[in-house]
């Protein structure tokens, strides 16, 4: 089984800061990681996700996280956040391969101040 | 394809009666997924369908609820003789895997608002 802990329950953070958002899995076998945004009164939509290859991962909207299999992390950073960044972000993780069931962190809520 | 769809959004019920809720997902994807997500707490896996097979259940999902998608599109989520622990947010996903080795991304749709009063 996987377990997923995002160390913050909320960030404040000014507009135009950096920020990172903490993630950490375990696992016993190969994982897939993602991070989900929710928006006040919306479903999920997928930011990013590591499968393979570069343990670095980017979305189209200026976010990345690196996957770190030595320290169990997937945190996820953005070097200048804007207003309309504020939303909850939740990590996820599942085994790799195929149909692998998905488990969700209890979610990080960004504040962006402006 | 605009996506996975849901409905209602909202729906208010009194302690005991039962309601049903529908998911559409994305056209071309085969798996489709619950989740509960109460206030605070990342979505809870509920169920899972490949096709119209039902393969995973959560121990979560008591005797109360029932998930079907009988022609492998849409599907439906029922609660019998709801509980005010039932209110929750309840999430729809979908996903196909795409080739060998091809990721089986989940995509949600805006899930439906449970409030047993």
């Amino acid at each position: 089984a996987q377990s997923v802990t995002q160390l913050d329950s909320q960030v404040p953070v000014f507009e135009e800061a950096p920020v990172e958002l903490r993630c950490n899995y375990s696992s016993s076998v190969s994982v897939y990681l993602f991070w989900y945004v929710q928006y006040p009164n919306q479903g999920l939509q997928l930011l990013l996700k590591y499968l393979s290859g570069s343990t670095l991962v980017e979305s189209i909207n200026g976010f990345e996280a690196e996957f770190n299999k030595s320290q169990t992390s997937f945190h996820l950073r953005k070097p200048s956040v804007h207003i309309s960044d504020t939303a909850e972000y939740f990590c996820a993780v599942s085994a790799s391969g195929g149909y692998q069931k998905v488990t969700f962190g209890t979610g990080t809520k960004l504040q962006v101040i402006p | 394809d605009t996506g996975v769809s849901q409905n209602p959004r909202h729906k208010i019920t009194k302690r005991g009666q039962n309601v049903t809720f529908r998911c559409d997902p994305i056209s071309e994807h085969n798996r489709l997924y619950w989740y509960r997500q109460t206030l605070g707490q990342g979505p809870e896996f509920l169920t899972y369908f490949q096709n119209e097979a039902q393969l995973e259940k959560s121990r979560l999902l008591s005797d109360r609820f029932s998930a079907e998608r009988p022609k492998g599109s849409f599907s439906t989520l029922e609660i019998q003789r709801t509980e005010q622990g039932d209110s929750a947010m309840y999430l729809c996903a979908s996903s196909s895997r795409i080739g060998k080795g091809g990721t089986d991304t989940q995509y949600f749709g805006p899930g439906t608002r449970l409030t047993v009063l």
